[in-house]
């Protein structure tokens, strides 16, 4: 089973402009969590989708933004870039198990500078 | 608000030594929680635990919960270079399918 794919692997942009990244999900899995990883804060939560539903947002301002399609593939938007975009943007792809609990596979994430 | 914390920050060990990583957790609705090694990029998932006193186990990593004193442990024994890495706890509720994430630490093996 092919794994979490995230595309493209690295993006320069320059401040003000906007970038769209997208996801792949494991086969079989519906939700699709994006997460933003730098080295100041760490994982954090952006939002999650299923069914092509937000279901959960973190605490980011209204230019991070994204969407699910029919086939689970994903996308996220962060427009009017600021330099502290720059981060490695993860996403994650999640199997309900019984009972409910979800394990969350990692792709190989977006490395995202803004210069 | 959910909170996640790892201890320690940092390690440096010699092969062949044991180390354990801790990972308490304050968070509402406790779920599950999980860990996984960061590499390079992408975290890989080691364990879920739900439930309390059940060690998981895979080769030389093992893992705990508590959930009466809200911590889990990670144990790696003889530890070999290629265990080198950012291991993260992270913990999900019954709030949605988010997971909050420790800050990690990293484990540095030398020869």
């Amino acid at each position: 089973k092919a794994g979490v794919t995230q595309t493209p692997r690295y993006l320069i942009k320059t401040r003000g402009q906007q970038v769209t990244l997208s996801c792949s999900p494991i086969s079989g899995h519906r939700s699709v969590s994006w997460y933003q990883q730098t080295p100041g804060q760490g994982l954090q939560f952006l939002f999650e989708y299923f069914s092509e539903t937000q279901r959960n947002k973190g605490n980011f301002p209204g230019r991070f933004s994204g969407r699910q399609f029919s086939n689970s593939r994903s996308e996220m938007n962060v427009s009017t870039l600021e330099l502290g975009d720059s981060a490695l943007y993860l996403c994650a792809s999640s199997l309900v198990l019984a009972g409910g609990v979800r394990q969350a596979f990692f792709g190989q994430g977006t490395r995202l500078t803004v210069v | 608000e959910d909170k996640v914390v790892q201890s320690p920050l940092s390690l440096v060990v010699h092969e062949g030594d044991t180390v354990t990583l801790n990972c308490s957790y304050e968070v509402t609705n406790f779920r599950s929680l999980l860990w996984y090694k960061q590499e390079k990029k992408a975290p890989t998932f080691l364990f879920m635990l739900t439930s309390s006193g059940i060690e998981k186990k895979s080769g030389r990593l093992s893992s705990i919960l508590d959930k009466k004193e809200l911590f889990s442990i990670l144990n790696i024994t003889a530890t070999q270079t290629g265990d080198s890495a950012v291991y993260l706890c992270a913990v999900s509720t019954n709030a949605g399918n988010m997971l909050t994430f420790g800050g990690g630490t990293r484990l540095m093996v030398k020869p």
